[in-house]
């Protein structure tokens, strides 16, 4: 079974405080990484695929990184706008390509 | 406009009722899914659908059936609705495999 943890469940840093998110998954063939914003009462929001070990996205303030068991979302100088829930999830070969999500991680960034 | 059109935005109803929940899409793709979401459990899969002739259960499909009325439009029903499916609900797209999903500002569903 397709599992994802992420870890902090909640975390809460100064504007300009640089840190990482992390993403454990245990997966049967990964077919690709997903990282999403999602603000209260809305949607969930787009922000990166990553396909294999060792690739690396980037915008802005955020930067995404993945090895085989893993995945970082680093955010570079928060600002109080980049508070929202951060969710991974992953695509698994074999299983009609459907996304298995996390819990997500509440990032609080105080001015 | 969105992308991504879920309607009601908000509903209460009572135990015992039958609710349909609707999603409809602008961006021409072909898949289209249903989820919950649960403080503290995240988002789970409900149905999911790959064409309009293509409909498959999620991981928690029970108590809830769907309709795919075009390749635009998927709909969620609850034909009893209870106390625990009190919740968000998301509706998601895709144009295939291995692309991002596109989702919709959701339903706040709760059964009173």
């Amino acid at each position: 079974e397709d599992q994802v943890t992420q870890s902090p469940e909640a975390l809460r840093l100064q504007e300009g405080e640089s840190s990482s998110l992390n993403c454990s998954y245990t997966v049967s063939g990964l077919r690709g990484l997903f990282w999403y914003r999602q603000d209260p009462g809305k949607g969930p929001e787009f922000l990166f695929t990553l396909y294999s070990a060792g690739e690396e996205k980037e915008k802005e303030r955020l930067k995404a990184t993945l090895t085989k068991k893993e995945s970082f979302l680093h955010i570079t100088a928060p600002k109080p706008e980049d508070s929202a829930t951060y969710l991974c999830a992953v695509q698994a070969g074999g299983s009609n390509y459907k996304l298995t999500f996390g819990k997500g991680t509440l990032l609080t960034v105080n001015p | 406009d969105a992308d991504v059109t879920q309607t009601p935005r908000n509903r209460i109803t009572k135990t015992g009722k039958r609710i349909m929940l609707e999603c409809s899409q602008t961006k021409g793709h072909d898949r289209m899914y249903w989820y919950r979401q649960d403080p503290g459990l995240g988002l789970r899969l409900i149905y999911y659908s790959f064409d309009v002739k293509d409909i498959n259960k999620g991981e928690i499909s029970d108590g809830y059936s769907v309709s795919r009325q075009a390749q635009a439009k998927f709909s969620l029903s609850l034909e009893s609705a209870i106390p625990n499916q009190t919740a968000l609900y998301f509706c998601a797209t895709s144009d295939g495999m291995r692309t991002k999903a596109f989702f919709g500002q959701g339903t706040r569903l709760t059964v009173v």
